[in-house]
This record gives C-alpha cells, structure tokens and sequence, in this order.
C-alpha cells in the first residue's frame, strides 16, 4: 500500500532549528511537496522536490533523497508564527498525492 | 473574487438530507480537488477534475458526486449525509492537468458536522 510516515507533533524553541522528517512509500514517485497549515485554516505551499537535494527557500529549506524514499522540512530561525501543521505529501505514479496525517510544529518562547 | 472560494464555512445537517458544497476560482486553473481533512489523518481525495467537463475519483468517492460544468466552478454533493462524513472539507485548484506538479492552492474550507 501507500504511506507516508511523519511525527505527529514536535517543539522547538524560538530562534532555534528543527527538522521534520518525511518517510514514504509509494506506486511511483514524481516528487514530494511541504504544505504549511495553521489552526483552522487552509494548508499553503511550501516546496515541491522531485531531485536529490537540498532546495533552500529563505528560513525554510527541504530535501529529498529518492533511493531512501525520504525526505524533511528544515525550519530555521524558528519564529512563533511558524507554529502550524506541517503537512508532507508524495506524488504517485497516477500524479495523485498521497498525503501524511501532518507534523504539529509546537514553538516555546 | 481573489482566488479559490467556498460555501457554505460551515453546516450543520441532519443525517439523510442533501448538501452542496460550492466551491469557486477566479485563477482559470485547470484542475480542481476536493479534499475532506480528519483528525489523525491525511487529506484525502474524493473527486477531481483534470479539466472543465471531466471528473474523477480520488480515495474515498462513496456518498459524494461533483459536477465541472464550467472552469471556475467544483460543487460536491453529499447526496444523503450520514455521520462519518462530518469533516472539514477543502476544496484546491492547480494550473496542470494530469500530471499535478504544480503546487495546489486550497480554499478556505468548509467545516461539516452531519447529525
């Protein structure tokens, strides 16, 4: 079947760094995205990665590696609006996205 | 209208009645999703549409239909509501058709509670 695997909740410390892993198993892979959700409202765009590597956006950077079906989210420079759900979600063979439950991104002061 | 909208925000429906959902975008965006959002688990798909006048089912179809008469506009229906479908629903577009590499941009959600 189908999965993507992610933790369910992480806290970190205003300022700091963290890393949201992404584990996934899919029926082909034509690339893995990062959506950002806050509390009640609409998951946002964050990267879309289909090459091994690391994309850096700003505070936020993500990488992939294919042949480990992996991939994470690095935060940096954490600031209180960045706590949301951080929602990974891989393409299928059929370019469905498969979606994990989200990574609850909890940032203490 | 600036983007993806959605009506009702939210609905609360007595288990056997009929529902639509709207669901409207101004981007001329080809394709069009819809999505219902539980806790604990991920989005999951119910119907899309790669272009205006075709549709599809995603992951979890039963009890819904939708129509894509036009670009702009998605409804989904609930034909006779029943309990497990109390969800938050998102209703999301994309430039592609096909092959969705584009980033999906979500509306803000209709939140359903069915009695």
């Amino acid at each position: 079947g189908q999965n993507i695997d992610q933790p369910t909740e992480m806290t970190a410390t205003e300022g700091a760094i963290v890393q949201i892993n992404c584990t996934y198993q899919t029926s082909g892979f034509n690339g893995l995205f990062w959506y950002q959700q806050h509390a009640g409202e609409a998951p946002t765009f964050l990267s879309y990665n289909v090459l091994d590597g690391l994309e850096e956006k700003g505070r936020f950077s993500s990488f992939l590696s294919r042949s480990k079906g992996y991939s994470y989210l690095l935060l940096k420079e954490l600031q209180m609006k960045d706590s949301a759900s951080y929602l990974c979600a891989a393409l299928d063979s059929n370019y469905q996205l498969i979606w994990g439950a989200g990574t609850k991104l909890i940032i203490k002061p | 209208i600036a983007g993806i909208t959605q009506a009702p925000t939210s609905q609360i429906l007595a288990a056997g009645r009929r529902m639509t959902l709207r669901c409207t975008q101004d981007m001329r965006h080809n394709a069009m999703y819809w999505y219902r959002q539980d806790l604990g688990l991920g989005l999951r798909l119910i119907h899309y549409s790669n272009t205006a006048g075709t549709t599809g089912k995603g992951e979890v179809p039963d009890g819904y239909s939708v129509s894509r008469a036009n670009t702009d506009d998605f409804p989904l229906t609930l034909a006779s509501a029943v309990p497990s479908q109390t969800s938050v629903y998102f209703c999301a577009s994309s430039t592609n058709s096909g092959r969705a590499t584009d980033e999906q941009f979500f509306g803000p959600g209709t939140r359903l509670t069915v009695l």
